[in-house]
């Protein structure tokens, strides 16, 4: 059984495009985040959600819009991509309340914007 | 400069070696450590988590945090060719946002 799955693996996209990543884990983890790793393997937060709320916004531009629809979900969606935005991008999750700071990541997507 | 530093490597040592693996921060409020493995085209895997100062030992992996020079060290006793990734320190401060701060990793490579 897979612990935080992420679909898709790989976007392949054009410039201007609108596109989601979705997100699930089967931890009953009550913390969920979102990373960006770029070429050069730096992995940094974009988001985090404690129990359906916000608790992590860093500075990402207002394109990238994280939707929690409950503790189990997390999805991204991207409006207007730019090149910049080509990345892997993880999403992991975590059990706070149940004191277990550990973070767990998924398998990644790969967005490659032309 | 960054918040996290780790030298990229590539690091090439001989099957059976003992590797050393480090970081250096810059912010002395970071109380909780990990390292996580990444291997290639996957998502990074816990290995080793320490709060504060010490050593902890897991198998043939042993974390050590010197927090006086904000210096932590990951050493793999025995390593195999399994072991070539991509080991990236991480850490946190103690609040509830959980938030981690990355090093950008360094990767190793065991040759058999």
């Amino acid at each position: 059984d897979t612990a935080v799955s992420q679909t898709p693996k790989y976007l392949v996209t054009q410039m201007g495009n609108d596109k989601s990543i979705k997100c699930e884990q089967n931890l009953g983890h009550d913390t969920m985040y979102w990373y960006k790793q770029d070429s050069k393997k730096f992995l940094k937060i974009m988001f985090s959600y404690n129990n359906k709320e916000l608790i992590i916004n860093e500075t990402v531009p207002n394109r990238f819009s994280p939707k929690s629809p409950d503790k189990a979900h997390l999805n991204l969606h991207i409006n207007s991509l730019e090149l910049g935005d080509s990345a892997v991008y993880f999403c992991a999750s975590s059990n706070i309340a149940g004191g277990l700071h550990e973070q767990y990541f998924g398998p990644g997507t790969r967005l490659t914007v032309t | 400069q960054k918040e996290v530093e780790q030298d990229p490597g590539p690091l090439s040592v001989p099957e059976g070696a003992i590797v050393s693996l480090n970081c250096t921060y810059s912010n002395s409020a970071f109380q909780y450590f990990m390292w996580y493995r990444q291997y290639s085209r996957k998502g990074p895997e816990l290995l080793m988590y320490t709060y504060s100062s010490g050593n902890k030992e897991d198998g043939r992996f042993t974390a050590q945090v010197d927090k006086s020079s904000k210096y932590i060290s990951l050493f793999i006793r025995d390593s195999q060719p399994s072991d070539s990734a991509t080991y990236l320190c991480a850490m946190r401060v103690n609040n509830a946002g959980n938030m981690l701060t990355f090093g950008g990793g360094t990767r190793l490579m065991v040759k058999p």
